[in-house]
């Protein structure tokens, strides 16, 4: 079946630093990704949609210069940090869509990061 | 009001009992629903699909009412493999983006031995 790799899977850095978090399509094309968090105890909050080619949807109260989203290709969107702060520590999760279908959508492992 | 509330629980129910979970929705305009599961600091994979005439996939019985706006699973001959955090998830894009879900906080369901 699809397959969707999430790298890194965990994450430890100190403020102020900046992480990349890769999300790929192995097995199918997706042009759309869609970016989560989640912090401990509570739901999976959309943060963005990741438009292949184009530049990223934010949801209200995220940061576009904050969260920077790059798309540039059908099998990779990559979510940067910037200047990470202990409170950006949360759990990030991708998805990739594949078709027209909610039940085609796929998530990646996730990445833990932690920022002290 | 939250998009999507769900009893965040937790549930402890012993092997082999049935236990239900409900969940409501405010948008009207809804177009999608599922159920998905999620263990501590994994992913969510889709447990199933829920539409309005019901479906059943093995224990797993997922229910839809439009008019209530409220969307149910009932888990029967509950397993200790079934503890996991139970999400409530609606897709209200009806458009293209099916992929842009709108999650419950969760249930968590502990089956203890």
């Amino acid at each position: 079946g699809a397959v969707v790799s999430q790298h890194p899977s965990w994450v430890i850095c100190k403020s102020g630093t900046s992480v990349k978090i890769e999300c790929r399509s192995l097995d199918f094309q997706a042009t759309t990704m869609f970016w989560y968090r989640q912090f401990p105890k509570q739901s999976l909050m959309l943060m963005a949609t990741s438009n292949e080619g184009s530049k990223a949807t934010y949801e209200q109260g995220v940061e576009k210069d904050k969260f920077l989203i790059n798309h540039a290709s059908l099998t990779l969107s990559t979510l940067t940090v910037t200047s990470a702060h202990p409170e950006d520590s949360s759990f990030y999760i991708c998805s990739a869509q594949r078709g027209n279908r909610g039940e085609k959508l796929f998530f990646g492992s996730g990445t833990q990061l932690s920022v002290l | 009001r939250k998009e999507v509330e769900q009893d965040p629980g937790p549930f402890n129910v012993p092997e082999g009992a049935t236990v239900a979970f409900n969940c409501t929705y405010s948008n009207s305009a809804s177009q999608s629903f599922f159920w998905y599961r999620q263990d501590c600091r994994k992913e969510p994979k889709l447990l199933m699909s829920v539409y309005s005439s019901g479906n059943e996939d093995g224990r797993f019985t997922a229910q839809l009412n439009r008019a209530s706006q409220y969307i149910s699973l009932l888990i029967r001959d509950s397993k200790l493999s079934d503890s996991a955090t139970y999400l409530c998830v609606v897709n209200n894009d009806g458009g293209t983006s099916y992929g842009k879900l709108t999650f419950g906080q969760g249930t968590i369901l502990t089956v203890h031995p």
